[in-house]
């Protein structure tokens, strides 16, 4: 496996389930993000992790819980959500360093469909 | 406020030179990236500008005007598989640990 991998690639759950998405990169980087993507609007940062603490929190409802067990693994915990959270959501990995772009490298996301 | 504006939809001919817009207002300013995403696909990564000028990329380029609040990414010799989703994002601040503020991207559809 190469760069970000997201499981599952598809996720349909209703409104009472709890759902797990899972985030893995295989690039050595010390920081991982999640961000939403919904039709229509622009990418918005849901939650930053550096050196494995959260850094951000971008006034997500805690109905999203983030969690990373070490560097390489990402997890975004959903219970309770609502029709209007049905969105891709993705994650990216990236190096955070005293200089340079700081580049994201992004999963393919999971695409998340809340009945 | 956060702002990026870019287009939301354009076309363009196999073969021509088309040029994506991006605008920003933002509280601070560490860089401007391009990315492409294609349906279904990650975003991936295409240039970044930090000074003014043009960075050249094989048959893409990105211009950055920091005092306009402007850049633009100019894809030359289109191909098919150039029709994708272009976005437009800020660092907004400082440092590489500032983040990322997206435009909705730009829908590119290549036409034989």
């Amino acid at each position: 496996e190469t760069g970000v991998t997201q499981t599952p690639r598809h996720l349909v759950m209703g409104m009472t389930n709890k759902k797990s998405l899972k985030c893995e990169q295989h690039l050595g980087h010390n920081a991982m993000y999640w961000y939403k993507q919904s039709a229509k609007k622009p990418l918005e940062l849901m939650f930053v992790y550096s050196l494995e603490e959260r850094v951000e929190n971008n006034s997500v409802p805690s109905r999203f819980s983030p969690e990373c067990p070490n560097s390489s693994h990402l997890f975004l915990h959903l219970h309770t959500l609502q029709p209007e959270d049905s969105a891709l959501y993705l994650c990216a990995s990236s190096q955070i360093s005293g200089s340079g772009a700081n580049v994201l490298t992004f999963g393919a996301g999971s695409r998340l469909t809340v009945l | 406020g956060q702002n990026i504006d870019q287009p939301t939809e354009m076309t363009a001919t196999e073969g021509a030179i088309v040029q994506i817009n991006c605008t920003y207002q933002t509280s601070g300013f560490n860089g401007l990236f391009w990315y492409q995403q294609h349906a279904g696909e990650a975003p991936t990564f295409l240039s970044y500008n930090v000074l003014d000028g043009l960075e050249e990329k094989g048959r893409f380029s990105s211009f950055l005007s920091r005092s306009k609040g402007y850049s633009y990414l100019l894809l030359k010799e289109l191909q098919m598989k150039d029709s994708a989703s272009y976005l437009c994002a800020v660092r907004d601040r400082s440092g590489n640990t500032g983040k990322l503020i997206f435009g909705q991207g730009t829908t590119l559809q290549v036409k034989p």
